[in-house]
């Protein structure tokens, strides 16, 4: 079974400001973790992803998220976010091994950035 | 870069009647997905695809949907009688082997 929790259905920011969206998963067995992002009427976009690799991970438009086994988080971050940003972001665990395994999606987190 | 492509991009269609949803995926994934979002709500999956069978379906997924990979390249999802509820966002995914999943743009059905 597995599952993801983002923290905060709403996020804002500043232009400028550092972006944290949090996400929690649960897995029972060691998973494969993503970001997508979804812009107003469109699909969803491939971030970045987590496949056991390296634990910081760097995506598109400058996000990276950094998988830490101890916290079951992997939450994702942007130094300095640009109005661009503003999307839904959602959290995806998929577990390893299973390849034909669906990907679980968190609720999502709207980010605003405000000028 | 490869993309997985859906047509049409937004269906309207009167409450009972068929629709098909039709998705083409990267010409060498193996693994094919249907997931729906109602507006303002999660990404719901539906089903997943593998090797000419359905692998894993959700509760979502009954009798009235079906899904088909009729001739190597599409991958259909049919509902038999829409429902009012069956409006939402469907989107399809294919994923290679311990890849991420690769989203189309979605359908947008509306039911009336």
């Amino acid at each position: 079974a597995q599952s993801v929790t983002q923290l905060g259905s709403h996020v804002s920011v500043s232009e400028g400001a550092l972006v944290l969206l949090r996400c929690n998963y649960s897995s029972s067995v060691p998973p494969y973790l993503f970001w997508y992002v979804q812009y107003p009427n469109q699909g969803l976009q491939l971030l970045l992803k987590y496949t056991s690799a390296a634990t910081l991970v760097k995506g598109i438009n400058g996000f990276e998220a950094e998988f830490k086994k101890s916290e079951t988080s992997f939450h994702l971050t942007k130094p300095s976010a640009h109005m661009s940003d503003a999307a839904e972001y959602f959290c995806a665990v998929r577990p390893i091994g299973t390849n034909a395994g669906k990907s679980t999606f968190g609720d999502g987190t709207t980010l605003t950035v405000k000028p | 870069e490869p993309e997985v492509t859906q047509t049409p991009s937004h269906q309207v269609t009167q409450m009972g009647q068929e629709v098909i949803l039709r998705c083409v995926p990267i010409s060498n994934h193996l693994y094919f997905y249907w997931y729906r979002q109602i507006l303002g709500q999660k990404v719901e999956f539906l089903v997943s695809f593998y090797n000419n069978e359905i692998s894993e379906k959700s509760e979502i997924f009954d009798d009235q949907f079906s899904v088909e990979r009729p001739d190597g390249s599409n991958f259909t999802l049919k509902i038999r009688s829409t429902k009012l509820e069956d409006s939402a966002m469907y989107f399809c995914a294919s994923a290679g082997n311990n890849s991420p999943l690769h989203f189309g743009n979605g359908t947008r059905l509306t039911v009336t």
